[in-house]
C-alpha cells in the first residue's frame, strides 16, 4: 500500500517570507501523480498544485512550486511571498496512474504571522 | 453555481440512528468519491464510483452503504450510527481517473454522533 508522510504537523512563517512543507511517499509504481491540497478554516479542499511523476520539471503555480525528487520519493511544497490567506492545513496526496482515489498525508498546519 | 454540493452541511444525531448524506455534482463528471476526515484531520478514501459502478470500497464497515442513482449523485447511508462515526465527510468528483484529473470537493458534512 502506498503511504504518504508529512513530518511537520505545524509550521509558521512570517508574511512575505518563504516556507517549505515536506512530504515523502512510498510506492513501487513508476507512474503516479502527486498533489498538494489546501484546506482553510472554511474546510473547503482546494487543489494547489499537481505533479506527474514522469515529468522531471517541477510544477509551479504562481507563488507555489514543488521540489520533486523521484529517486528520494520526496515532494516538497515551497510557498514564496507568504500571505495571510495562505494560512491553512496543507495535505500532500498521491495516486497511482490508474488510481481512483487520493491517498493523503496527515497534513501540515501552516500559520502565517504579520 | 455550486459544482459539488452536499446536504446537510451539519448533522447531529443519536447513537443507533440511521442517517443519509446526499451529494450532487453538476460538472458532468463520471467519477465520484466519499472521503472521511477524522478529528485529527486525517483524510481517507471510503468509496469511489465510476459511471455508477463501485470501484473502491476501502475496508469500510457494512453499516456504510453508498448509492449512486445516476452519475450526478452519490449518496451515503449510514446505519446504526456509532460514536466513532463522528467526522467530516467529503464528497468529490472528477472527470475520470484520480491522477489525470482534478478532484473537485464538496463543502463537507460534519456528522456528530451523541
Amino acid at each position: 500500500a502506498q503511504t504518504v508522510t508529512q513530518s511537520q504537523p505545524e509550521m509558521s512563517v512570517q508574511e512575505a517570507e518563504t516556507v517549505t512543507l515536506s512530504c515523502t511517499y512510498d510506492t513501487s509504481e513508476s507512474d503516479y501523480y502527486l498533489f498538494w491540497y489546501k484546506q482553510p478554516p472554511s474546510r473547503q479542499m482546494i487543489l494547489v498544485i499537481r505533479q506527474e511523476a514522469y515529468k522531471q520539471q517541477n510544477a509551479t503555480e504562481n507563488r507555489f512550486s514543488v521540489n520533486f525528487q523521484k529517486a528520494a520519493k520526496s515532494f516538497s511544497l515551497k510557498i514564496s511571498d507568504s500571505q495571510l490567506g495562505d494560512a491553512a492545513m496543507y495535505f500532500c496526496a498521491y495516486t497511482e496512474n490508474s488510481g481512483y482515489a487520493l491517498n493523503f498525508g496527515k497534513g501540515t498546519s501552516l500559520l502565517v504571522t504579520p | 453555481d455550486t459544482a459539488v454540493s452536499q446536504t446537510p452541511k451539519y448533522l447531529v444525531t443519536q447513537m443507533g440512528n440511521d442517517k443519509s448524506i446526499k451529494c450532487e455534482q453538476n460538472l458532468g463528471h463520471d467519477t465520484m468519491y466519499w472521503y472521511k476526515q477524522d478529528s485529527k484531520k486525517f483524510l481517507k478514501i471510503m468509496f469511489s464510483y465510476n459511471n455508477k459502478e463501485l470501484i473502491i470500497n476501502e475496508t469500510v464497515p457494512n453499516r456504510f452503504s453508498p448509492k449512486s442513482p445516476d452519475k450526478a449523485h452519490l449518496n451515503l447511508h449510514i446505519n446504526s450510527l456509532e460514536l466513532g462515526d463522528s467526522a467530516v465527510y467529503f464528497c468529490a468528483s472528477s472527470p475520470g481517473l484520480a491522477g489525470l484529473n482534478e478532484q473537485f470537493f464538496g463543502p463537507g458534512t460534519r456528522l456528530t454522533v451523541l
